[in-house]
């Protein structure tokens, strides 16, 4: 099965800072790459899916990068609602997976 | 408006069995694939099984394959998930989520989860 494991586990950051995240996948999995966001005592919301396409009603500083095996979310400009748990996820076939997760913390 | 509303989680002993249902509304339900995706205490995501909109295709993950059913009633907007041979190891929340609206299946996400529903596992 393919794994995903993304780095770091977990970032400092400040207001105004650009932050990236990295997703790896142990195998080709062309675009099928979904990223989630998830705040305490929340479910997960969607804000990238196709690995690039931005989920609507999700704020243009989020953009996600990358194919293959290799895979980046980045917030251009972190704002204060942005600080939370980042998922991304493989669609590419069965069994689905997803990585360890991102805190992004202050 | 898309409601995913989850019922049915509890406190159960190890080896019981529980149902969790999840009553959909605000879209055609039989035009969406749906999953279940569980989140232990204080840890990540796990996608748990799949089903295809007409309930043709099923998938499991290893960790519930043989234990846990996944189902659907496209007449009553419902998904269901039936738990059998419950560990320690399933206690979780568990989420119903809906697939993106796309022919493929799995899809490129899940676009709308509900806000879960607890199961603990214990003596």
């Amino acid at each position: 099965d393919i794994q995903m494991t993304q780095s770091p586990s977990s970032v400092s950051a400040s207001v105004g800072d650009r932050v990236t995240i990295t997703c790896r996948a142990s195998q080709d999995i062309s675009s099928w790459l979904a990223w989630y966001q998830q705040k305490p005592g929340n479910p997960p919301k969607l804000l990238i899916y196709a690995a690039s396409r931005l989920q609507s009603g999700v704020p243009p500083r989020f953009s996600g990068s990358g194919s293959g095996t290799d895979f980046t979310l980045t917030i251009s400009s972190l704002q204060p609602e942005d600080f939370a748990t980042y998922y991304c996820q493989k669609a590419s076939s069965f069994p689905l997976a997803f990585g360890g997760g991102t805190r992004v913390e202050i | 408006e898309v409601q995913l509303l989850e019922s049915g989680g509890g406190l159960v002993q190890p080896g019981g069995s529980l149902r969790l249902s999840c009553a959909a509304s605000g879209f055609t339900f039989h035009n969406h694939a749906m999953n279940w995706v569980r989140q232990a205490p204080g840890k990540g995501l796990e996608w748990v099984s799949s089903i295809s909109g007409i309930g043709g295709g099923t998938y499991y993950a290893d960790s519930v394959k043989g234990r846990f059913t996944i189902s659907r009633d496209n007449s009553k907007n419902t998904l269901s998930l039936q738990m059998n041979s419950l560990r320690a190891e399933d206690t979780a929340i568990y989420y119903c989520t809906r697939d993106l609206p796309t022919l493929r299946f799995p899809s490129e996400g899940f676009d709308h989860w509900g806000q879960g529903t607890q199961v603990t596992v214990s003596s």
